[in-house]
């Protein structure tokens, strides 16, 4: 049983585009949805993360938007930059110190 | 900090041979995690501790799996014996309740290694 389905697989995103990824879950009792990011040969490092309290939230170009009743969460990147090419997951959980659930990643590249 | 700290970044063995990998946490954490990612399955959790204690092991495909947590600054995870399905990256993450914004509760994954079984 996949708990958290992302879409899509992969992307290609003209430079100062918005790149949009998109993910849903199963299980009602996460509170807790981060964005990880990951580039080739490295371990995922936190980019955002969101608790369902709250619509919306930005840091910087990045923007989580976050639909309780849908059960869905999406990751908005602005002005998408080159570097921002790497592979993307989104995750759940029902605390920040249990356990991840990850969807299976986008892999997001940035063309000039 | 130096941060999640994983041994060996890289290891090729062949099959029927012992493993051991090897994570220290990020000093202060208690919470520990091993991950393994693949292809086909993504990153998918195999066991979790909470202050050196296992929590959730649901996660360990068989009982050629294991793993150990004997101080807040060590765990190891072994495969005995191995096999080429076992071919992988293994990440180890912590995390801590305390501490304020961004690093409170944020799982910090370490380099991995990456495991190949001929």
């Amino acid at each position: 049983q996949q708990q958290v389905k992302q879409s899509p697989q992969s992307l290609i995103v003209q430079k100062g585009g918005i790149s949009i990824i998109n993910c849903a879950y199963e299980n009602t009792a996460f509170d807790y949805f981060p964005w990880y990011q990951q580039f080739p040969g490295k371990g995922p490092a936190l980019l955002i993360a969101i608790r369902p309290d709250v619509s919306e939230k930005k840091e910087g170009r990045f923007t989580i938007s976050f639909n309780k009743s849908a059960k869905q969460f999406s990751l908005h990147i602005m002005d998408s930059q080159p570097g921002d090419s790497a592979t993307y997951f989104c995750a759940a959980s029902i605390s920040g110190n249990t356990p991840l659930v990850f969807g299976k990643g986008t892999r997001l590249s940035v063309i000039a | 900090d130096a941060g999640v700290i994983q041994s060996p970044r890289h290891e090729v063995t062949e099959m029927g041979q012992e493993v051991t990998l090897r994570c220290k946490p990020i000093s202060g954490h208690n919470s520990l995690f091993w991950y393994r990612q693949t292809m086909m399955r993504g990153l998918e959790l195999l066991i979790y501790f909470n202050n050196n204690v296992p929590i959730d092991d649901s996660g360990m495909p068989e009982d050629r799996f294991s793993a150990k947590m004997p101080n807040a600054s060590f765990s190891t995870l072994k495969i005995q014996p191995s096999e080429p399905r076992d071919s992988a990256v293994y990440f180890c993450a912590s995390s801590s309740p305390r501490g304020s914004g961004r690093a409170r509760e944020t799982q910090y994954f370490g380099p991995g290694t990456r495991l190949l079984v001929l």
